[in-house]
């Protein structure tokens, strides 16, 4: 299957500094990536739709000036967590579709592990 | 909007035996596809089995299978021959084309030796 690369898969910053999570596909155009939110023990949340060349659209309850995402070519996609505070700390997952590809299949990254101290 | 409902949030199963998850959904769509996920200890999501609507017959994916009932948008996962390395979460997924996924709450699979 399609892979989808996603770094780094952990990272500690300060309260205060801003972190980027990088989503690629490998070997595939992402037309479509999606960002997840995952608590402990807790189903995936979706934050946002990002499509390329476009604004992403954020899901309501996430504040779109916090989480700062870029979709500017068919296989990158960023999530920057600006001014991140301990309430930040969480499990972040991407996912990447292909919608012009007959399988619908979602492909996700390994995910970052998020620690804001 | 869809809704993806898993009402067990925790199985167990004998190593060997047969167990089956349970997931219900709900969407206004016409064309959508199911989807069950597993997220091992790594949490890196792994697609086991996927079903599109239209089709009639059960997917099949060597020891996954499902029941797939539209009239009742019911849509469980059998695992048999259980494995120990089949113990992770597992979350039902609906999506219809190009758009995003609604997951379940997860069910959280244990395989007892």
């Amino acid at each position: 299957g399609a892979v989808v690369s996603q770094h780094p898969s952990w990272v500690i910053c300060k309260s205060g500094t801003s972190v980027k999570i990088e989503c690629r596909s490998l070997d595939f155009q992402a037309t479509t990536m999606f960002w997840y939110r995952q608590f402990p023990k807790q189903s995936l949340m979706l934050m946002a739709t990002s499509n390329e060349g476009s604004k992403a659209t954020y899901e309501q309850g996430v504040e779109k000036d916090k989480f700062l995402i870029n979709h500017a070519s068919l296989t990158l996609s960023t999530l920057t967590v600006t001014s991140a505070h301990p309430e930040d700390s969480s499990f972040y997952i991407c996912s990447a579709r292909d919608y012009r590809v007959v399988s619908t299949e979602a492909f996700f990254g390994q995910g970052t592990r998020l620690t804001v101290v | 909007a869809q809704t993806v409902t898993q009402s067990q949030p925790e199985m167990s199963v004998q190593e060997a035996e047969t167990v089956t998850l349970s997931c219900t959904y709900d969407t206004s769509e016409s064309d959508y596809y199911l989807f069950w996920y597993k997220q091992p200890p790594s949490r890196q999501m792994i697609l086991v089995i996927r079903q599109e609507a239209y089709k009639q017959q059960n997917a099949t994916e060597n020891r996954f299978s499902v029941n797939f009932q539209k009239a009742a948008k019911s849509f469980s996962l059998k695992i048999s021959d259980s494995q120990l390395g089949d113990a992770a979460m597992y979350f039902c997924a609906s999506a219809s084309k190009g758009n995003q996924f609604y997951f379940g709450t997860g069910t959280s699979l244990t395989v007892i030796p």
